[in-house]
């Protein structure tokens, strides 16, 4: 079985621009859950996405934004980019609560 | 944002000495992960402990949920090479019949052969 994919691997944006992240679950999973990772503040929870609705959100300012399509698959956008939000960002996709996989992420670069 | 603490934060060993690390938390959880990630790579799943005091093992691996459902440890035995790399811990936070994961600062493994 296929596991969790993100497109594209690397990015690189400009400041002010926006930027659209794709993340398709393991097959059969319905929960994608979306994090970024710092050096200097770990992975920390962005928001949670279960059949096409947001259940779950983390302490990001609304430029985060993400949704669910039907086949589960994901997308994240961050809008107005920063320095600070160069980070890489992982999703994650679960068939329970009981465990979580997640893809290879996302090296967004912001300059 | 809210990290859960984790220790020790780096740690050089021998090729072929038992490893120990924990994670520990202010708040009781219901599920811990351990997650272990490479460089440029996501987080893998290594071991998922559901019960207090439950005490779970996946080869060299050895994990336990800690009875005040606070903490958790993780353990490897004869490490190895291929076992340099960052551990994370993750434990389960519930709330309003949903659920998200809180992630441990991380445990940096340098194994020396």
């Amino acid at each position: 079985k296929a596991g969790v994919t993100q497109t594209p691997r690397y990015l690189i944006k400009t400041r002010g621009q926006q930027v659209t992240l794709s993340c398709s679950p393991i097959s059969g999973h319905r929960s994608v859950s979306w994090y970024q990772q710092t050096p200097g503040q770990g992975l920390q929870f962005l928001f949670e996405y279960f059949s096409e609705t947001q259940r779950n959100k983390g302490n990001f300012p609304g430029r985060f934004s993400g949704r669910q399509f039907s086949n589960s698959r994901s997308e994240m956008n961050v809008s107005t980019l920063e320095l600070g939000d160069s980070a890489l960002y992982l999703c994650a996709s679960s068939l329970s609560a009981r465990e979580q996989y997640f893809g290879p992420g996302t090296r967004l670069t912001v300059t | 944002g809210q990290q859960l603490n984790q220790s020790p934060q780096s740690m050089f060993i021998q090729e072929g000495e038992d490893v120990s690390m924990n994670c520990t938390s202010s708040s009781i959880f219901n599920t811990w992960l351990w997650y272990k990630q490479d460089p440029g790579e996501g987080p893998v799943l290594l071991i998922a402990l559901y019960k207090a005091g439950e005490l779970t093992s996946n080869g060299r691996l050895t994990a336990q949920f800690g009875i005040t459902r606070k903490d958790s440890f993780l353990n490897i035995s004869a490490s190895i090479p291929s076992d340099v790399g960052i551990y994370f811990c993750a434990g389960q936070e519930r709330s309003s019949g949903t659920y998200k994961y809180i992630f441990g600062t991380g445990t940096r493994l340098k194994v020396l052969a």
